[in-house]
């Protein structure tokens, strides 16, 4: 079936980078957009950027440009997001989410992977 | 980018209606009828359940529909159950390939 199945728990300290993997099965990888979406403890979706699998482009947030890099390898289905410069405000729970258009709604999910930063 | 303005919480009891606003500038929504709405249970992913302003997913039940007016976007859940308690998100296109998320709604069944 269609799924997309996130990496484990990472816990790092401040100013380390962390690197969380997003591995799609069941449909063509290159169709679809790939989003990143975090949520702080407690807190609300804040989108993070997205990346074409076909050609690579991203987009990043206005707010974490800079810091965030997403990439992909065709070879196994799979997106990666790297954060550096850790702060404990980046704590949350990161989602990947897929979308058919650049414009469409997100319709699967990963199941999400919990960053913690702390000293 | 600012957030999109919900409420932060509403009520219903069961079988009945609620509406759930989502509220941004002619930026935020872009001029583009790409709204769509998601519902999240603790601890679980957020799930599609509107999409393109009014638009369901396969499989998402027809008490939930969508509508937008200016720049104020509406959840409509008719019919009440106890499973609807979770907390709601919208979200638009806002150009690019970018996104903007509402703050999300907790709705509670009484």
């Amino acid at each position: 079936q269609v799924q997309l199945v996130q990496s484990g728990a990472e816990v790092k300290k401040p100013g380390a980078s962390v690197n969380v993997s997003c591995k799609a099965s069941g449909y063509t990888f290159t169709n679809y957009y790939i989003h990143w979406v975090r949520q702080a403890p407690g807190q609300g979706l804040v989108w993070v950027g997205i990346i074409n699998p076909s050609g690579g482009s991203t987009t990043y947030a206005q707010k974490l440009q800079g810091r965030v890099t997403m990439t992909r390898d065709t070879s196994t289905n799979t997106v990666y997001m790297e954060l550096s410069s850790l702060r404990s405000e980046d704590t949350a729970v990161y989602y990947c989410a897929r979308c058919w258009g650049v414009d469409d709604a997100f319709d699967i999910w990963g199941q999400g992977t919990m960053v913690t930063v702390s000293s | 980018q600012s957030a999109l303005t919900q409420p932060a919480s509403v009520s219903g009891s069961p079988g009945q209606s609620i509406t759930i606003s989502c509220t941004g500038t002619s930026s935020d929504f872009g001029g583009y009828d790409y709204v769509s709405w998601y519902q999240q249970h603790p601890g679980k992913a957020p799930k599609l359940m509107i999409y393109d302003v009014s638009n369901r997913p396969s499989g998402i039940s027809n008490r939930f529909s969508g509508s937008k007016s200016g720049n104020t976007a509406s959840l409509t859940i008719s019919g009440l159950q106890a499973e609807d308690e979770a907390d709601y998100y919208c979200s638009s296109y806002t150009g690019s390939g970018t996104r903007v998320f509402g703050g999300g709604t907790k709705l509670t069944v009484l």
